[in-house]
Order: C-alpha cells, then sequence, then structure tokens
C-alpha cells in the first residue's frame, strides 16, 4: 500500500483532455510539502515531467499541467498523443514518516 | 548526466554495491539520491545524501542501507546490506529531491540470486 494513491489505469483518445489523482493525507500533501509528477515509458527511466504541483521543466509541453486541492493532486494532460503512453508517478515528502514517497503508478494507455 | 555501475548479480546474505558517476555537475553543490524499482512494479525510494553530507533513509531500509559521496571520483555511492530476491530491482541514481528528481540515470538492474 502506497502512501499516496493513484488509480491504476486511465484511458483516453488522441486528442483528448485526461486526469490523473494523486491522493495524499495531512501528513504529506495536505501540509503543503511538493508534488512531483515522473512519467516513465516502458523500458527507459522515468522522467520528472512537473515539479512543485505546477511546474513544467523545460522541454516539457504545455499540454501537461498540474494542480493541487486539499490532500490530493492531479495532472492533466491535453491534446493527448501516442507518445504520451507510458506510467506516471506522482512523488512527495511525508512528515510522519520523515521520507519522500511515491504514489503506486498509473498506466496512460492512448486508446 | 549520471550512470550508474556495479555487479548485475549479488548472492542472498551478501552487500549490494553500486556506484553513480555524475558528470556536468559538481558533486558537492546538490544533493543525491538513489530510487529502486522491482521489475514490473512501482519506484520506491531509497535515500538520499544531502550536499550539506547529512542524510535520510527509507524507514523500511534505513537498517541496511549506506549512501555516501566520493567528491575526488564525483561518485555517489550505495551499499545495502544482507540482501534477499526482495532487493531484487533496477536501481536508480537521481539529482534531487530539491525540486524533484532529476536528472536520473539509466539504472540498472541488480537481481539476488545464489
Amino acid at each position: 500500500q502506497s502512501v499516496l494513491t493513484q488509480p491504476p489505469s486511465v484511458s483516453g483518445a488522441p486528442g483528448q483532455r485526461v486526469t490523473m489523482s494523486c491522493t495524499g493525507s495531512s501528513s504529506n500533501i495536505g501540509a503543503n510539502y511538493d508534488v512531483h509528477w515522473y512519467q516513465q515509458v516502458p523500458g527507459t527511466a522515468p522522467k520528472l515531467l512537473m515539479y512543485g504541483f505546477s511546474n513544467r521543466p523545460s522541454g516539457v509541453p504545455d499540454r501537461f499541467s498540474g494542480s493541487k486541492s486539499g490532500t490530493s493532486a492531479s495532472l492533466a494532460i491535453t491534446g493527448l498523443q501516442a507518445e504520451d503512453e507510458a506510467d506516471y508517478y506522482c512523488q512527495s515528502y511525508d512528515s510522519s514518516l520523515s521520507a519522500s514517497v511515491f504514489g503506486g503508478g498509473t498506466k496512460l494507455t492512448v486508446l | 548526466q549520471l550512470q550508474e555501475s556495479g555487479p548485475g548479480l549479488v548472492k542472498p546474505s551478501e552487500t549490494l554495491s553500486l556506484s553513480c558517476t555524475v558528470s556536468g555537475d559538481s558533486i558537492s553543490s546538490y544533493s543525491w539520491s538513489w530510487i529502486r524499482q522491482p521489475p514490473g512494479k512501482g519506484l520506491e525510494w531509497v535515500g538520499y545524501m544531502f550536499y550539506r553530507g547529512t542524510t535520510n533513509y527509507s524507514p523500511s531500509l534505513k537498517s541496511r542501507v549506506t549512501i555516501s559521496v566520493d567528491t575526488s571520483k564525483n561518485q555517489v555511492s550505495l551499499k545495502l546490506d544482507s540482501v534477499t530476491a526482495a532487493d531484487t530491482a533496477i536501481y536508480y541514481c537521481a539529482r534531487g529531491p530539491n525540486r524533484g528528481f532529476d536528472p536520473w540515470g539509466q539504472g540498472t538492474l541488480v537481481t539476488v540470486s545464489s
């Protein structure tokens, strides 16, 4: 059981908008610790997609956006493309564990 | 650029030792982390060393793990004692955790088996 909960899978057709959630608690997201998102194409290393809830590193398209509400964070992808098919992980810090924590990951399928 | 290296096969009860060579950054200016991923599973944070030299480890691994930095070689090292099959994973090094883990090395698969 991960400290951060993500849906196992989401899917969407090319061009559509999809969102995926990352649900935490008062000791991580709810305590305002940053949430970061990673994209992992199968067989490759994860890549930072979003940091500090809603900041995109250089080179990440603005089709990707992040947000936070209460004890949850969300990643949205608009204009879905085939190349977006990957696993997505959220990550934060948990003060009760004094540890960085990852969500279990969400597999995005582009139909 | 980060590049992990080390044995791909470790026997049960022995010590897993990996190195991560950092190029393009001054290793003493940043914090450095290890993250692992069992085959077919999700990411698990192992620990990190802050640029000031302090460390923080996963509670589940704390009794067995050591992360250190060799500034003369620009390398970050990971040692994990008393390994079992449950430690079989791809091990990644990454810069961070400030502003997320970025960049990541390509990862190295370590299998624990006799």
